[in-house]
């Protein structure tokens, strides 16, 4: 059974640290494209970050340059670093499969329950 | 970056009536379009991908048209598990999200 399960939310002042991580079983992180999607509350699904079978990764302009996403293929598990954080950054974080190895395009199969980042002071 | 956009914001169906969920994006996007559901406090789920072609254990009274700029999510018979928020996807490009669409009970 695939599962993605995040955790690392927290509560942190505007211009902190914080680094989210998803534990995946069912499936290798080495062999997926994973992603980072977010929900603001009250508004709408926004991608955030994605990272290849190779590699290779991809940001949304607005966390460029701020949030980091990297892997351990020996813990199978998908992490998001994110700096400088702003009110805007307030949201529900989900990671998310992209099935058949993004053959198909960047779409989403499975996700997990989501962790909740709120910047405020 | 591709807008997407959906109508209405709020649909009120009764249970066993037809709805019907539009999509549109601000360019061509041919068939890379995927419709999540999701219920309050619940991950998203895949219910359509490729425009028309349902995601595994998605009920037959879930279909899904269009191609192009223009696409439409139908619930042929609305259940009672099927009250929640409809969002679109398109993955032509880098992806983004509709605003969704919520169907609640009349």
């Amino acid at each position: 059974e695939v599962q993605l399960v995040e955790t690392g939310g927290d509560l942190i002042q505007p211009g902190g640290s914080l680094r989210l991580s998803c534990a995946v079983s069912g499936f290798t992180v080495s062999n997926n494209f994973v992603s980072w999607v977010r929900r603001a509350p009250g508004k709408g699904l926004e991608w955030v970050s994605i990272i290849y079978s190779g590699g290779a990764t991809y940001y949304a302009d607005s966390v460029k340059g701020r949030f980091t996403i990297s892997r351990d293929n020996s813990e199978n598990t998908v992490y998001l670093q994110m700096n400088s954080l702003s009110a805007d950054d307030t949201a529900v974080y989900y990671c998310a499969r992209v099935p058949t190895g993004g053959s198909l395009g960047n779409y989403f199969d499975c996700w997990g329950q989501g962790t909740l980042v709120t910047v405020s002071s | 970056e591709i807008v997407m956009t959906q109508s209405p914001a709020t649909l009120s169906v009764s249970p066993g009536e037809r709805a019907t969920l539009s999509c549109r994006a601000s360019q061509s996007i041919n068939i890379y379009l995927a419709w999540y559901q999701q219920k309050p406090g619940q991950a998203p789920r895949l219910l359509i991908y490729g425009a028309s072609t349902r995601a595994t254990g998605i009920p037959a009274r879930f279909s899904g048209s269009g191609s192009g700029t223009e696409f439409t999510l139908t619930i042929s018979s609305l259940q009672s598990e099927d009250f929640a928020v409809y969002y679109c996807q398109q993955y032509k490009s880098w992806p983004t999200f509709g605003p969704g669409t919520k169907v609640d009970i009349k």
